[in-house]
């Protein structure tokens, strides 16, 4: 996913808040989306937001949208060890369909 | 509703043999999307279908590979000649709308030996 960019990894303490981020570079992305992936397991949609949107909120997840930067970021809240997975940061350009996903972020959970 | 169901889970082929993809999307969702995961990468687009129709196929290789999504039955995705290569994850994922987000399969991995 050339058009869309995170860090491979980040480890982070059990309990504390844990903060994916994420750059994008089409402007005219409608959606921007975090995806789940757990050990041989398919993609889990956690949460999206559209592109007028600022954040959304849904209980221990929080997504912070900077439109002018083109950042994305996924705030998890007393991360847990079931929170370790790859997270994808995607988006779903303006025009297309289809949805061009980064190549994720491995969060690993000290104890 | 079973969710995206996709066969076999794990596919084990030698060089130059075919290998055929299932996927059956969820009830209701007439729009299919296959998406390739090399080992430690991220997904990469394949292809995009909806009933009898191939609507986005740039992310397919222009030989050896194809896609149907045909008016019966589930969604194959069809390798001819495999080469080591072209071992990876393959997930297929489906929607309701072209707008709506995805819900993904839990992947089919092909392993060329």
């Amino acid at each position: 996913g050339e058009d869309v960019e995170q860090s491979l990894f980040l480890s982070v303490r059990e309990g504390d808040s844990s903060v994916i981020n994420c750059t994008y570079t089409d402007s005219s992305s409608t959606y921007l989306y975090w995806y789940k992936q757990e050990p041989g397991a398919g993609l889990q949609l956690l949460t999206y937001i559209f592109s007028n949107m600022d954040m959304k909120q849904d209980q221990r997840l929080t997504v912070l949208l900077n439109k002018k930067d083109k950042h994305l970021s996924l705030r998890i809240a007393d991360t847990q060890t079931g929170d370790s997975a790859i997270y994808f940061c995607a988006e779903r350009k303006g025009s297309a369909s289809k949805i061009i996903f980064g190549s994720g972020t491995r969060l690993s959970i000290r104890p | 509703n079973a969710g995206v169901m996709q066969n076999p889970r794990h596919l084990v082929r030698r060089r130059g043999q075919e290998a055929r993809l299932r996927c059956s999307p969820m009830k209701g969702h007439s729009h299919v999307y296959w998406y390739r995961q090399l080992p430690e990468e991220g997904l990469k687009f394949m292809v995009y279908l909806q009933k009898e129709n191939i609507i986005d196929e740039s992310g397919m290789p222009k030989e050896r590979f194809s896609a149907e999504f045909p008016k019966e039955g589930p969604s194959i995705l069809r390798i001819q000649q495999v080469v080591r290569g072209d071992s990876a994850a393959y997930f297929c994922a489906s929607s309701p709308t072209e707008n709506y987000g995805y819900t993904f399969g839990s992947g089919t991995r092909l392993t060329v030996v």
